[in-house]
């Protein structure tokens, strides 16, 4: 089976300019998240959706930040316009449906590393 | 809301040594816990859960019980070998409010020859 992907691996940009992360979950998982992990920290939830609808983007920038899964497979996370304490990793997951706690499991791609000079 | 507590790193071992990293958690509801390993230049993969009280997760040689009067879940191995040297997140999961992961720090592991 294969794993979520996410590309790119690697990003620099320049403050204020925009970039975009795209995350391909695995197949069949309706519920994706994205994380931002801070470097010394652990990820916290920016994004998550259920199938193509957003259940949870409180913790979401949305004066700059973006996201969007529109035919509820692949997704893509936006930084518009970015700042320097955006760098960080950004982490996709995702996880089966239903809420018994055999599909609590999510499963985490590489992540796509930003930096912002 | 919901928050994890990990002990800071790093912690360094000698091969074979005894490994305890604690975790603490506060949670509304009755979470799910997770320990989560991140190994050098890789994606966070899932090293064990338990879903209730006194739940005993195990892989791999890792060990972690689910303490409800402690809310502990604190993450054992017997001999931890030089491969072992990874970054391990403690995490929660509750059926209320945001079903995401909540992710302590973590805490950088590193084993010596």
């Amino acid at each position: 089976e294969a794993g979520v992907a996410q590309s790119p691996r690697y990003k620099i940009i320049e403050k204020r300019q925009s970039v975009a992360f795209w995350c391909n979950p695995i197949s069949g998982h309706a519920t994706l998240y994205w994380y931002q992990q801070i470097l010394g920290q652990g990820p916290k939830l920016l994004i998550q959706f259920q199938n193509n609808g957003v259940v949870d983007d409180s913790q979401l920038p949305k004066d700059r930040f973006s996201a969007e899964r529109l035919k509820g497979v692949d997704s893509t996370l936006k930084i518009q316009p970015a700042k320097l304490e955006d760098s960080a990793v950004y982490l996709c997951a995702s996880r089966s449906a239903g809420t018994q706690t055999s599909t609590d499991t999510q499963y985490f791609g590489p992540g796509t590393r930003l930096t912002v000079l | 809301g919901n928050s994890v507590t990990q002990m800071e790193g790093p912690v360094t071992l000698s091969e074979e040594a005894f490994l305890t990293i604690n975790c603490t958690y506060t949670a509304t509801g009755y979470p799910s816990l997770f320990w989560y390993v991140q190994y050098p230049g890789e994606g966070l993969q899932l090293l064990l859960k338990a879903t209730k009280a006194d739940d005993k997760g195990s892989n791999k040689g890792f060990e972690a019980t689910y303490r409800k009067e402690t809310t502990s879940f604190h993450l054992e191995k017997g001999s931890v070998q030089v491969s072992d040297s990874a970054v391990y997140f403690c995490a929660l999961r509750t059926y209320t409010g945001r079903r995401a992961l909540t992710f302590g720090s973590g805490t950088r592991l590193q084993v010596q020859p």
